[in-house]
């Protein structure tokens, strides 16, 4: 069974905050939620993590339910170059389990 | 840094033969990690290591082997390629493990065709 699941595809205009859902309905307590980003074949680059609270750094904010059976990743200015696939994460113990990404297209 | 480095980039196999993908990482990570990415899908588990001299099976195990005789290394083996294991590999290390948050990175991936 699948740990997330994703919109397979999104469109967001330039200079407009794009907003990535993810259901994890299964996750535990202890778990935690990582987002990544992969632009065409290149290794997966880090955004962000979080287990309860909700977390912002330079590139983007991670917004968690109470419940923590879903979260948003929020990328407040979209800009072209965040044209990529968006993957959800959650890690369990020493395993990490990507889903199969969200395609983000960012329209001028 | 160099981070997590993997080679080759492009390997081409013939059905049967054996190969080593290499990954090493300079960052003195304790876990390391093999995913395989087929078109259109995310990744998935391979094999991992939260030290050397200890490994485990992932999510897509069979076919592959794999040991960790230093921190910095992590090769994956193909002793037997099939068609079925055409795809991109990635290799990935974290600073800790179990009970840790630390993230997961990423190499640049071995395209591997198996004709």
């Amino acid at each position: 069974d699948a740990k997330t699941t994703q919109p397979t595809s999104m469109d967001c205009a330039e200079g407009r905050a794009a907003n990535l859902p993810c259901n994890h309905s299964t996750i535990s307590g202890n778990e935690y939620v990582y987002w990544y980003r992969q632009i065409h074949s290149q290794g997966p680059q880090y955004i962000i993590h979080g287990l309860k609270n909700n977390e912002t750094n330079e590139m983007a904010s991670l917004i968690i339910t109470e419940d923590r059976k879903s979260s948003t990743l929020i990328l407040p200015h979209a800009t072209l170059r965040d044209t990529a696939v968006y993957y959800c994460i959650v890690r369990t113990g020493n395993q990490f389990y990507f889903g199969t990404g969200t395609s983000l297209t960012v329209i001028p | 840094n160099a981070g997590v480095t993997q080679t080759p980039k492009f390997q081409v196999l013939k059905t049967g033969q054996s190969m080593t993908l290499q990954c090493a990482q300079d960052m003195n990570h304790e876990y390391m990690s093999w995913y395989r990415q087929d078109p259109g899908m995310g990744l998935r588990l391979i094999h991992y290591s939260v030290g050397a001299g200890i490994t485990d099976q992932g999510e897509v195990p069979n076919g592959y082997n794999v040991s960790r005789s230093t921190t910095e290394d992590f090769p994956l083996r193909l002793l037997s390629a099939a068609p079925s294991q055409t795809s991109v590999y990635f290799c990935a290390s974290s600073r800790g493990t179990t009970g840790s948050s630390s993230p997961l990175h990423f190499g640049n991936g071995t395209r591997l065709t198996v004709t």
